[in-house]
């Protein structure tokens, strides 16, 4: 069944500092796969998608992810993490049936 | 463009009364939407698959009955909470796939979220 995995269950940085946060999937192929960020008591934002083509994918608010095949990993990553990205984050893979496969997510917290 | 929007966005109920939760896709087509319920500091739980002019799709343990689903139009679908009682309070989320966009695959844009309290 496909599962995903995101290890890191919260995690500080200082403001400025960059930023990865970890995705691993367990799919029969290659799924399609999405970051969202979560703010307290608000609903999920797209930051970026992958379905196909270029593997390092561009998002908003200057996110960027990268799928690589062979670890099964769609981790996103930022050079300089503002006070206002501290959220949770997930990164659900898509299903056939189109169903996004949630995992615990990560919470992100940013230091002054 | 791709903007869902809920209604309300918070609730405040009695035990044993129903409360009906909107959700609209106001930019674009939704032929499917999802309904899921989110507890504090937990991810989000599917309910329910809601196809426009069919019925429902619920994942295991979501009760039917309970929890009602319309998609009477491709820009709304409505989760009514029946009789609901203070184990019912939650987040409830939607979300709309946008197939108009002319992707291959779909994504799935989120509401905003709805807070029930039922006391």
């Amino acid at each position: 069944a496909q599962s995903v995995t995101q290890p890191d269950i919260h995690i500080t940085v200082s403001e400025g500092a960059s930023l990865e946060l970890r995705c691993n999937y367990s799919y029969g192929a290659t799924p399609y796969l999405f970051w969202y960020v979560q703010s307290p008591g608000q609903g999920l934002q797209l930051l970026l998608k992958y379905f196909s083509g270029d593997t390092l994918v561009q998002g908003i608010k200057g996110f960027e992810a990268e799928f690589k095949r062979s670890q099964s990993s769609f981790n996103l990553r930022k050079p300089s993490v503002h006070w206002s990205d501290a959220a949770e984050y997930f990164c659900p893979p898509s299903d056939q049936g189109g169903k996004l496969i949630f995992g615990q997510g990560t919470e992100l917290s940013v230091k002054p | 463009g791709a903007v869902v929007s809920q209604h309300p966005s918070r609730v405040i109920c009695k035990s044993g009364t129903s409360v009906k939760i909107e959700c609209r896709s106001l930019d674009f087509q939704a032929t499917t939407m999802f309904w899921y319920r989110q507890f504090p500091k937990q991810s989000l739980m599917l309910m329910a698959t809601s196809n426009e002019g069919s019925k429902a799709t619920y994942e295991q343990g979501v009760e039917k009955d309970k929890f009602l689903i319309n998609h009477a139009s491709l820009t709304l679908s409505t989760l009514t909470v029946t009789s609901a009682h203070p184990e019912d309070s939650s987040f409830y989320i939607c979300s709309a796939r946008d197939l108009t966009s002319g992707e291959v695959t779909d994504t799935q844009y989120f509401g905003p979220g709805t807070r029930l309290t039922v006391l």
